[in-house]
């Protein structure tokens, strides 16, 4: 299985954004990219999904390389509320629902 | 719109023993996986269920068992329970394979 590389942890301000890497250079041609957070004590929360060009939604962005070895999360205004851990998962497309959690990057947000 | 709903939330058993989770998906999805989630190993998926068939399991043995029913609803069963078994239990419901998964909150479970 392909696997993604991630900081272990990010800083940011509030209200500024924030950009959380995620590298996969091993991804194949039928690997979803998917977004999950985690806030303290509760369950992981989708947050984005994309396979090839960039996707926006109410909670982020999904910026996805051209050669797609690499993506970016991209948070526009960060509020406390954004503090957790941030997984970047890689989806084949006939793996159903299976997803493989890495470490994630742990994001904290100053006030 | 209820969430994932999971029972019980937290459950202390021995070693030996063997216990029985709970999953309610969110009305009208499908589909239903179960994560573990520790300390040392992170979130591991362990199974996926879809009309009631497992389509997907993880690396666990197999003293680690599921099903689900005809409205959708899922139970985990582990057996024998071993110490390592204490972790957080999370159930994930989608309308369909690869959609997004929501996740319920979990059950704490704890080995003695």
């Amino acid at each position: 299985d392909a696997k993604t590389t991630q900081p272990n942890s990010m800083e940011s301000n509030e209200e500024e954004p924030v950009h959380l890497p995620c590298n996969h250079s091993t991804i194949s041609g039928t690997d979803y990219i998917h977004w999950y957070r985690q806030l303290p004590s509760q369950g992981p929360e989708y947050v984005i999904h994309g396979l090839t060009s960039n996707v926006n939604n109410r909670m982020a962005s999904l910026a996805i390389a051209e050669d797609r070895k690499s993506s970016t999360l991209i948070l526009h205004r960060a509020t406390l509320r954004d503090a957790a851990v941030y997984y970047c998962i890689l989806r084949r497309d006939n793996a159903g629902n299976m997803l493989t959690f890495g470490g994630g990057t742990r994001l904290m947000v100053k006030p | 719109k209820a969430g994932v709903t999971q029972t019980p939330r937290y459950l202390i058993k021995t070693r030996g023993q063997q216990v029985t989770l709970s999953c309610s998906p969110i009305s009208g999805h499908r589909s239903v996986s179960w994560y573990q989630q520790t300390p040392g190993q992170g979130l591991q998926f362990l199974f996926e269920y879809f009309s009631e068939t497992q389509r997907n399991k993880g690396n666990f043995p197999g003293r680690f068992s599921g099903r689900q029913f005809s409205n959708s609803r899922s139970e985990m069963n582990v057996s024998t329970l071993e110490l390592g078994d204490s972790a957080l239990y999370l159930c994930a419901s989608s309308r369909s394979r690869g959609a997004e998964q929501y996740f319920g909150p979990g059950t704490r479970l704890t080995v003695t």
